[in-house]
């Protein structure tokens, strides 16, 4: 089973700063990786597929990249209703589909 | 539109069994490449995979709830059943289903349901 791996566990960022999440898999999963965002009280929502390409309707601020065993989201300005959970998922080998245990991006 | 919807008891009595329907539409489970899995979500908790089942009724689980777990399907009704056994309370948890994709390399879960939290408590 790979294991995902994400840090920082809490981001804190002021609105129109810049985040950066990481996600570390535990062997290569090529370019197998997506990204998704949950908001409290809400369902996950895809931002991010393939590691780098974006889900319909995900701004353009939302970038990832990366492949083999590391990647990264990128927020490049963050709104208000960016501060949510990330979490990232590989599909390299499955089963099972494996997730990181998420970053939480808060408000400094 | 692709939607799902997740329905199902809210409250659970430890050792019964919990069994969960995931009510879809926009999409066909007899198309190829087309799958629907379930995933579950403890209070405050990360995301756990759970099973998944694909246009050809192949079927997939986490290794750790194998034993507990069986998905099925009624592409009729474009209906997913998830029944898991012998419930215990740190099994209290959110539950998801989503559209899978089974095509190599298209392997995301998109859309998702709402959710519905269980509890399982005596």
């Amino acid at each position: 089973e790979i294991v995902m791996t994400q840090s920082p566990a809490t981001l804190s960022v002021s609105p129109g700063e810049r985040a950066t999440l990481s996600c570390r898999a535990s062997q290569s999963v090529s370019s197998n990786l997506a990204w998704y965002q949950q908001k409290p009280g809400q369902a996950p929502r895809l931002l991010i597929y393939g590691a780098s390409t974006r889900a319909t309707g995900i701004p353009a601020r939302f970038s990832g990249s990366g492949s083999g065993t590391e990647f990264t989201l990128t927020i490049s300005s963050l709104q208000s209703e960016d501060f949510a959970v990330y979490y990232c998922q590989q599909y390299n080998n499955w089963p099972p589909v494996t997730f990181g245990q998420g970053t939480k991006v808060e408000i400094k | 539109q692709v939607t799902l919807r997740e329905s199902g008891p809210a409250l659970v009595k430890p050792t019964q069994t919990l069994t969960l329907t995931c009510t879809f539409s926009g999409f066909s489970l007899s198309t190829s490449g087309m799958c629907v899995s379930w995933v579950r979500q403890p209070p405050g908790k990360a995301l756990e995979w759970l099973a998944l089942i694909d246009w050809d009724d192949d079927k997939y689980y986490s290794t750790s709830l194998k034993t507990r777990l069986t998905i099925s399907k009624d592409t009729s009704k474009n209906q997913v059943v998830l029944t898991m056994t012998n419930m215990d309370p740190v099994d209290t948890a959110t539950y998801y289903c989503a559209r899978y994709y089974g095509a190599p390399g298209e392997n995301w879960f998109d859309p998702w349901g709402q959710g519905t939290l269980v509890t399982v408590s005596s």
